[in-house]
């Protein structure tokens, strides 16, 4: 399957700050980037879908201005958390698919956010 | 509206066969979708079924019933590796994957 990158891993932030997430596809265009929230003991909830050139659609209920999306090239998304708070601290996880339609998702590892 | 019912949780213990089961209603229907998530870790692929019947893959098998709008995931010989939780998620008619919430399996020795 496809390869795909998330960094940070894991970050620590003040309050009030920004945080930049990326999600790289190793090896392979990636034409729909995926980008997911998950609290503690609770299941997968999509955030916003990006493709490659184009604005993203962000699902009801998350604010586009909170969070940018920014998918610039077949290799890379980028997730900005504008101005975080604590109850943004959340595991944020990117998935790509290769082809539009085709079903199959391919998860990035994770980046663990926590917001002090 | 669209839905995926799955259990919260499920106990097993080592060695034994446990069956997961999932119900949808969706709009429209492009496959079904098992994956495992480790706690603190990303979901991985387990399993894919876009026709009714049964996918074997080791100690994994997935059904589908179409008709019935049900699934079910099959563990056996379970190993205590496979305490996860276990994520249901159906394509729609747009390939959109809806998911579950979850069962959290527990496997005791």
């Amino acid at each position: 399957g496809a390869v795909v990158s998330q960094h940070p891993s894991w970050v620590i932030c003040k309050s009030g700050t920004s945080v930049k997430i990326e999600c790289r596809s190793l090896d392979f265009q990636a034409t729909t980037m995926f980008w997911y929230r998950q609290f503690p003991k609770q299941s997968l909830m999509l955030m916003a879908t990006s493709n490659e050139g184009s604005k993203a659609t962000y699902e009801q209920g998350v604010e586009k201005d909170k969070f940018l999306i920014n998918h610039a090239s077949l290799t890379l998304s980028t997730l900005t958390v504008t101005s975080a708070h604590p109850e943004d601290s959340s595991f944020y996880i990117c998935s790509v698919k290769t082809i539009p339609d085709y079903n199959e998702q391919f998860f990035g590892p994770g980046t663990r956010l926590t917001v002090l | 509206g669209q839905n995926i019912d799955q259990p919260t949780e499920m106990t097993a213990t080592e060695g034994a066969i446990v069956q997961i089961n999932c119900t949808y209603q969706t709009s429209g229907f492009n496959g079904l979708f098992w994956y495992q998530q480790h706690a603190g870790e990303a979901p991985t692929f387990l399993s894919y079924n876009v026709l009714d019947g049964l996918e074997e893959k080791g100690r994994f098998s997935s059904f589908l019933s179409r008709s019935k709008g049900y699934s079910y995931l099959l563990l056996k010989e379970l190993q205590m590796k496979d305490s996860a939780s276990y994520l249901c998620a159906v394509s729609d008619s747009n390939y959109q994957l809806i998911w579950g919430a979850g069962t959290k399996l527990i496997i005791k020795p």
